[in-house]
C-alpha cells in the first residue's frame, strides 16, 4: 500500500519569506499524481499544485512551486513572498493509477505565516 | 456552479444512535470518496465507489456503511455511532482518469461529535 509521510507537523515563518514543506511517499507504481491540498480554518480543501510523474518538469502556479525528486520519492512545495493568507494546514496526496484511484493523504503541516 | 455539498454541516449524537451524512456533486464524476479528518492524522479513506451501484472498503472502514443508488449522490450511514467516531468527516469525487484530470473536489466537511 502508498504511504505519504509529512516529517514536519509545524513550520512558522515570516512575511513575504520563503517556505519549503517536505513530503516523501512510497510506491511501487511508475505511473501516478502527485497533490498538495491547503485547508484554511475554513475547513475547506482547496487544490494548490498538481504534479503528473511522467513529466519530469517541476509544476509551477504562481507563487507556488514544487520540486518533484521521482527516484528519491520526494514533493516537496516552496512557498514564495509568503502571505498571511498563506496560513493554513497543508496535505500532501498521492493517487495511484493501478487499480482504482484512491487518494492518500500525508499527515499534514501546520504552516503560519507571521506579520 | 455547486460542485460537492455535504449535509448536514454540523452534527451531535449520542452514542448508539445512527445517521446518515448526504453528499452529492453536479460535476458527473465517476468516483466518489468519504474521508476522516483526525488531528495528527490526516484524511484517512472510510470507503470509496467507482461509479453507480458499486462501493469498497478504504483504510477505516469499520463502522460505517455507504450506498450509490444514483451517479450524483454517495451516502455514508453510521449505525450505531461510538465516541470513536467522533470527527470531521469530507466527501470528495473525481474524474475517471482519462475523462479529466484525476483530481479530487471536496466538500465543505462535516463536524460529527459523538457523546
Amino acid at each position: 500500500a502508498q504511504t505519504v509521510t509529512q516529517s514536519q507537523p509545524e513550520m512558522s515563518v515570516q512575511e513575504a519569506e520563503t517556505v519549503t514543506l517536505s513530503c516523501t511517499y512510497d510506491t511501487s507504481e511508475s505511473n501516478y499524481y502527485l497533490f498538495w491540498y491547503k485547508q484554511p480554518p475554513s475547513r475547506q480543501m482547496i487544490l494548490v499544485i498538481r504534479q503528473e510523474a511522467y513529466k519530469q518538469q517541476n509544476a509551477t502556479e504562481n507563487r507556488f512551486s514544487v520540486n518533484f525528486q521521482k527516484a528519491a520519492k520526494s514533493f516537496s512545495l516552496k512557498i514564495s513572498d509568503s502571505q498571511l493568507g498563506d496560513t493554513a494546514m497543508y496535505f500532501c496526496a498521492f493517487m495511484g493509477l493501478r487499480g482504482a484511484q484512491k487518494l492518500v493523504f500525508g499527515q499534514g503541516t501546520r504552516l503560519t505565516i507571521n506579520p | 456552479n455547486a460542485g460537492v455539498t455535504q449535509t448536514p454541516k454540523f452534527r451531535v449524537l449520542k452514542t448508539g444512535q445512527s445517521m446518515t451524512l448526504l453528499c452529492a456533486q453536479d460535476m458527473n464524476h465517476e468516483y466518489m470518496y468519504w474521508y476522516r479528518q483526525d488531528p495528527g492524522m490526516g484524511l484517512r479513506l472510510i470507503h470509496y465507489s467507482v461509479g453507480e451501484g458499486t462501493t469498497a472498503k478504504g483504510e477505516v472502514p469499520d463502522g460505517y456503511n455507504v450506498s450509490r443508488l444514483k451517479k450524483q449522490n454517495f451516502l455514508l450511514g453510521l449505525e450505531s455511532a461510538a465516541p470513536s467516531q467522533t470527527s470531521v468527516y469530507f466527501c470528495a469525487s473525481s474524474p475517471q482518469i482519462g475523462q479529466g484530470y484525476p483530481e479530487a473536489f471536496f466538500g465543505q466537511g462535516t463536524r460529527l461529535t459523538v457523546v
